[in-house]
């Protein structure tokens, strides 16, 4: 089994840009979760999915954040424009829903100059 | 988002010694799980409950499903240098949501 997939491990880029974060989820699993981790807040939902469809997306800090899942093997994370503030290890996750074990991507590595 | 209240934040331990932690919330869970996380990498579950007093070992760790369904516990006997990391409490309620709910963290330091 391959677990979480993330992509890319670390992401440098300047304010305004657009950062777009990758995750492919377990094969089977049919609920994903994004996550946000700094010092400050430690881990941070963002939103998630179940069966594709996004369920609750109240932790997406603002309209420049925004989520899809277009299939069951992929998901992105976008953010534009990009602020230094996002800077921040993002963290995809996958279970099975209904009491289900999660289990953690590698994490995309975030910097925002 | 509800955050689980985890303690102690930090602990500094010798090698050898026996770790305890605990997370406690509000709400009641009826899945509890425990994650380890080492510098650049993501959680990696150690430990999953899903019964009230439900006692499960992994190792030399040892978890529990407190009775209430509102706490969890976790131990680590005979600590070795590789223990060391931040650990972290999760709790889900799939009747309200399937969202998991994390603990703050405790930072644990072993010294040989």
């Amino acid at each position: 089994d391959a677990g979480v997939i993330q992509s890319p491990r670390h992401e440098v880029t300047e304010m305004g840009q657009e950062v777009t974060l990758r995750c492919k989820p377990i094969s089977g699993h049919n609920s994903l979760f994004w996550y946000r981790q700094t010092m400050m807040r430690g881990l941070e939902l963002l939103i998630y999915f179940n069966n594709n469809v996004p369920i609750d997306d109240s932790g997406m800090p603002e309209d420049r954040f925004s989520a899809k899942m277009p299939n069951a093997s992929f998901s992105t994370l976008k953010i534009q424009p990009s602020e230094p503030r996002d800077s921040a290890v993002y963290f995809c996750a996958s279970s099975l829903s209904q009491g289900g074990r999660l289990f953690f991507g590698s994490g995309t590595q975030l910097s925002v100059l | 988002g509800q955050q689980l209240n985890q303690s102690p934040q930090s602990m500094f331990i010798q090698e050898g010694e026996d770790v305890s932690m605990n997370c406690t919330s509000s709400s009641i869970f009826n899945t509890w799980l425990w994650y380890k996380q080492d510098p650049g990498e993501g959680p990696v579950l150690l430990i999953a409950l899903y019964k009230a007093g439900e006692l499960t070992s992994n190792g030399r760790l040892t978890a529990q499903f407190g009775i209430t369904r509102k706490d969890s516990f976790l131990n680590i006997s005979a600590s070795i240098p590789s223990d060391v990391g931040i650990y972290f409490c999760a709790g889900q309620n799939f009747v309200t949501g399937n969202q998991f709910y994390f603990g703050t963290g405790t930072s644990l330091t072993v010294i040989p």
